[in-house]
């Protein structure tokens, strides 16, 4: 079935220091969405990409999807405290269903 | 944004017993309802897709007479946690699809349930 992972599985970083969390699916996607986990919450739509070569800004982040749609990568810079949290990447194939990846998990020093 | 409520947020059982867990879309329809189950510090995994007025969808190694999903609404699926095992701890959380004005269709989540099965 479709696998989707992400690198690294934990980041810890100096506030103010750029971050960079890599999706990376087993198969061609349809779109790939990106989810922020905050510790004990639940997770929270980001955005979502598309096309090929797609990227996309969001302030700080900044979101980027392959040319084969197989990839994907979201880097933040500068980070803040406030960007602690687990951040997901979840692909859409043919079907309708969203395949979570194995999640990020990034700490911030202040 | 669309919200989801899930109810309850955190339960306690006795093993064997069954827990019920509640998804709620307050304020649209949802004809579909995804059910996740996390471990700590893990992914999120699909456990089973809930289609109002007809049977779920499970995901492969899901259980169906173990996690049982009514979805008898529009608004409302549950998931029901049968003979409850230790192993079955965890954090359950369900979502909705919607599409807010002129923006992709997303994913909503509930709180989560937090499952502890003594």
């Amino acid at each position: 079935g479709q696998q989707v992972m992400q690198i690294p599985q934990y980041q810890h970083v100096q506030e103010g220091e750029d971050f960079t969390t890599y999706c990376n699916s087993s198969t061609t996607l349809s779109n790939i969405q990106w989810y922020k986990q905050r510790p004990g919450g639940h997770p929270v739509f980001l955005i979502q990409l598309v096309k090929s070569g797609e990227v996309k800004k969001q302030k700080r982040l900044t979101f980027q999807f392959g040319e084969a749609k197989k990839n994907s990568s979201l880097h933040i810079t500068a980070t803040q405290t406030t960007d602690v949290g687990t951040y997901f990447c979840a692909g859409r194939d043919s079907s309708y269903k969203l395949i979570f990846g194995s999640g990020t998990r990034l700490l911030v020093r202040p | 944004g669309a919200v989801v409520s899930q109810h309850p947020s955190r339960v306690i059982c006795k093993s064997g017993t069954s827990v019920k867990i509640e998804c709620r879309s307050l304020d649209f329809q949802a004809t579909t309802m995804f059910w996740y189950r996390q471990f700590p510090k893990q992914s999120l995994m699909l456990m089973a897709t809930s289609n109002e007025g007809s049977k779920a969808t499970y995901e492969q190694g899901v259980e169906k007479d173990k996690f049982l999903i009514n979805h008898a609404s529009l608004t409302l699926s549950t998931l029901t946690v049968t003979s409850a095992h230790p192993e079955d701890s965890s954090f359950y959380i369900c979502s909705a699809s919607y599409r807010v004005a002129g923006g992709p269709r997303e994913l909503f989540f509930g709180e989560g349930s937090r499952l502890t099965v003594l």
